[in-house]
């Protein structure tokens, strides 16, 4: 089967950097995105892996590493807004062109 | 503006009363998905579709239908719905089927079923 853990919940103080981290079970996908949901909203794309390495989008950066069967997202000079739930998720190889979700990670900034 | 959009935003029903909760994108993707968000288990995908006339099912695609018979629509058809189906379910589009292509999701549609 394929799987992929998050921590549940993270809380982290404004102006700091948390690191959201994805642990995965595939046999074999094509890389490794990363959603951003507010309360009440949709999901949002934020950035994609495709290889193993560092992946830097402003304030964002996304990391993967293949042999570790693990990635993350940092968040640096964390703001409010940051505040939402985070999820990771992996294109399958099959003919599926299915995206499968991490169970999300819950992000709270407090002041 | 680029968008998907799904309507209704909320809907209240009974069991075993059918419903279609509709989906519509304006970008010309041919890529087009249902899923379900439980608290704990993260998205799930009902429904998937590549284009017109090909549909197939995801992880969770028992109760559900799905037609495609446009380009810019895909509906999500409840034939008798049953409370275990109270969920926010969620539409999304992509542009093709590259490993990146992000999917763009609508605003959801939180449905219940008493």
């Amino acid at each position: 089967g394929q799987s992929l853990e998050q921590p549940s919940e993270v809380t982290a103080v404004e102006g700091a950097i948390v690191q959201i981290n994805c642990t995965y079970q595939t046999s074999g996908f094509y890389g490794l995105s990363w959603y951003q949901q507010h309360d009440g909203g949709a999901p949002t794309f934020l950035s994609y892996n495709a290889l193993d390495g560092l992946e830097e989008t402003g304030r964002f950066s996304s990391f993967l590493s293949r042999s570790d069967s693990y990635g993350y997202l940092l968040l640096q000079e964390l703001q409010m807004k940051d505040s939402a739930s985070y999820f990771c998720a992996v294109r399958t190889m099959d003919s599926s062109y299915k995206l499968i979700f991490g169970s999300g990670t819950r992000l709270l900034v407090r002041p | 503006e680029a968008q998907v959009t799904q309507n209704p935003r909320y809907l209240i029903t009974v069991t075993g009363k059918k419903l279609t909760v509709t989906c519509s994108q304006n970008m010309n993707h041919e890529y087009m998905s249902w899923y379900r968000q439980d608290p704990g288990l993260g998205l799930r995908q009902i429904y998937y579709s590549m284009n017109v006339e090909v549909t197939d099912k995801g992880d969770v695609p028992e109760g559900y239908k799905v037609s495609r018979k446009e380009k810019r629509n895909f509906p999500l058809i409840l034939e008798s719905p049953s409370p275990n189906q109270t969920s926010l379910y969620f539409c999304a589009s992509s542009s093709g089927q590259a490993p990146n292509s992000p999917l763009h999701f609508g605003n959801g549609t939180r449905l219940t079923v008493t």
